[in-house]
């Protein structure tokens, strides 16, 4: 079985300041994980994702994330955020060779103030 | 364009009434997934499909039904609403690949009364 936890279900941030989205994640298998975002009024669209390879994957919008397999974590990092990244985060991982369903993270909710 | 639909946008019935909510993916994708999004309860899987004519349960699958004909057709049908229905739906397709994301359409945002 796998399992996802997001650790903070909102986090408040100034603008221009680094911010941090924390998951970690449990599964007894290799791992594909994802962050996707949810802006208001709209369904969740991909942010990046890592399958293999290199452990720090960049997305869009300069956010990125490191797959930490020790740690069993994907935090997710943006050095300097906008009002515009103000929206809800999820964590997802699926499992290889296992269901193709993947488990999501409850969200976290990411709150830039000016 | 290639996509994901849903409709409609926004959807109020009353206690009781059947409502079916419909999706519509252009990419030929071989699963689809709905999902329900509340506060406190992030996103839960209702049904999904592998291909058609292939449906399974998801985590809150009573009170729905669903149907897949159809590849790129997945609807949602609630036979007779309830209040606790009240929620936004989702639905999302994927490619057969393992490592191959979700792809979500807009929502439907459902209000019973």
């Amino acid at each position: 079985a796998q399992s996802v936890t997001q650790l903070d279900s909102q986090v408040p941030v100034f603008e221009e300041a680094p911010v941090e989205l924390r998951c970690n994640y449990s599964s007894s298998v290799s791992v594909y994980l994802f962050w996707y975002v949810q802006y208001p009024n709209q369904g969740l669209q991909l942010l990046l994702k890592y399958l293999s390879g290199s452990t720090l994957v960049k997305g869009i919008n300069g956010f990125e994330a490191e797959f930490n397999k020790s740690q069993t974590s994907f935090h997710l990092r943006k050095p300097s955020v906008h009002i515009s990244d103000t929206a809800e985060y999820f964590c997802a991982v699926s499992s290889s060779g296992g269901s193709y369903i993947p488990t999501f993270g409850r969200g976290t909710s990411l709150i830039v103030h000016p | 364009d290639a996509g994901i639909t849903q409709s409609p946008r926004y959807k109020i019935t009353e206690t009781g009434r059947q409502v079916t909510l419909m999706c519509h993916q252009t990419w030929s994708h071989s699963y689809m997934f709905w999902y329900r999004q509340d506060l406190g309860h992030g996103l839960r899987l209702i049904y999904y499909s592998a291909a058609a004519d292939i449906t399974d349960k998801g985590e809150v699958p009573d009170g729905y039904v669903v149907s897949r004909s159809k590849t790129e057709n997945f609807p949602l049908t609630l036979e007779s609403a309830t209040r606790s229905q009240t929620s936004v739906y989702f639905c999302a397709s994927k490619s057969w690949q393992e490592n191959s994301p979700l792809h979500f359409g807009n929502g439907t945002r459902l209000t019973v009364t």
